[in-house]
């Protein structure tokens, strides 16, 4: 079956430039999180969603950034006023409930 | 809080070489245990998994096992092949509210595996 997709998989942007990351979980999966990849910081949680519960903001590392889901199902990651240490890869994962985690290929963010 | 340290790279072995790769966590409670590869150019995928103490993981000819008692997780493969050529993530799994499991991974180990 399809896995998790994530779109664009690249994305140059400009400093101060607000961006948009999606993320298509497996069909059916109730949890999605994301993570971010980045030289300094190694991979990090950011954000989980599971069903209609209030997500786990607790890893966004700042007010510029937010995430929703939609219909329990795609989710966004907006980043606002973007900084050129915000470029990394960011990944999504979802799962069934606290089920393994299945990760998605990727968006890389470039802040130039 | 959660923690995971892992061995730096690069590692680079001969082909058919034994391989360890040293992971040890800081965890409250009992968390589950994992390592994840990612091949050049894709995606992180799980190789293997142990959810309590003294379960041992395995997949593709790599295994390792939980131990409680010195908080490791430590890789390892009898016969390393050049397709093996990765970088490998231990982590650990912390609840997220909602009864998530957010993951906290170590800084990746990369491994080269020469002919």
């Amino acid at each position: 079956g399809a896995g998790v997709s994530q779109s664009p998989s690249n994305k140059v942007t400009e400093k101060g430039k607000d961006v948009e990351l999606r993320c298509d979980p497996i069909s059916g999966h109730t949890a999605l999180y994301w993570y971010r990849q980045s030289l300094g910081q190694g991979l990090e949680f950011l954000i989980y969603f599971q069903g209609n519960s209030a997500p786990d903001k607790s890893g966004l590392p700042s007010d510029r950034f937010s995430a929703e889901r939609t219909g329990g199902s795609v989710s966004t990651l907006t980043i606002q006023r973007t900084q050129q240490e915000d470029s990394a890869v960011y990944l999504c994962a979802s799962s069934l409930l606290a089920g393994d985690q299945y990760f998605g290929p990727g968006t890389r963010l470039t802040v130039l | 809080g959660n923690s995971v340290t892992q061995m730096e790279g690069p590692v680079t072995l001969s082909e058919e070489a034994f391989l360890t790769i040293n992971c040890t966590y800081t965890a409250t409670g009992y968390p589950s245990l994992f390592w994840y590869v990612q091949y050049p150019g894709e995606g992180l995928q799980l190789l293997l998994k142990a959810t309590k103490a003294d379960d041992k993981g395995s997949n593709k000819g790599f295994e390792a096992t939980y131990r409680k008692e010195t908080t490791s997780f430590h890789l390892e493969k009898g016969s390393v092949q050049v397709s093996d050529s990765a970088v490998y993530f231990c982590a650990l799994s912390g609840h997220s509210t909602g009864g998530g499991n957010k993951l906290t991974f170590g800084t990746g180990t990369q491994l080269k595996v020469e002919l």
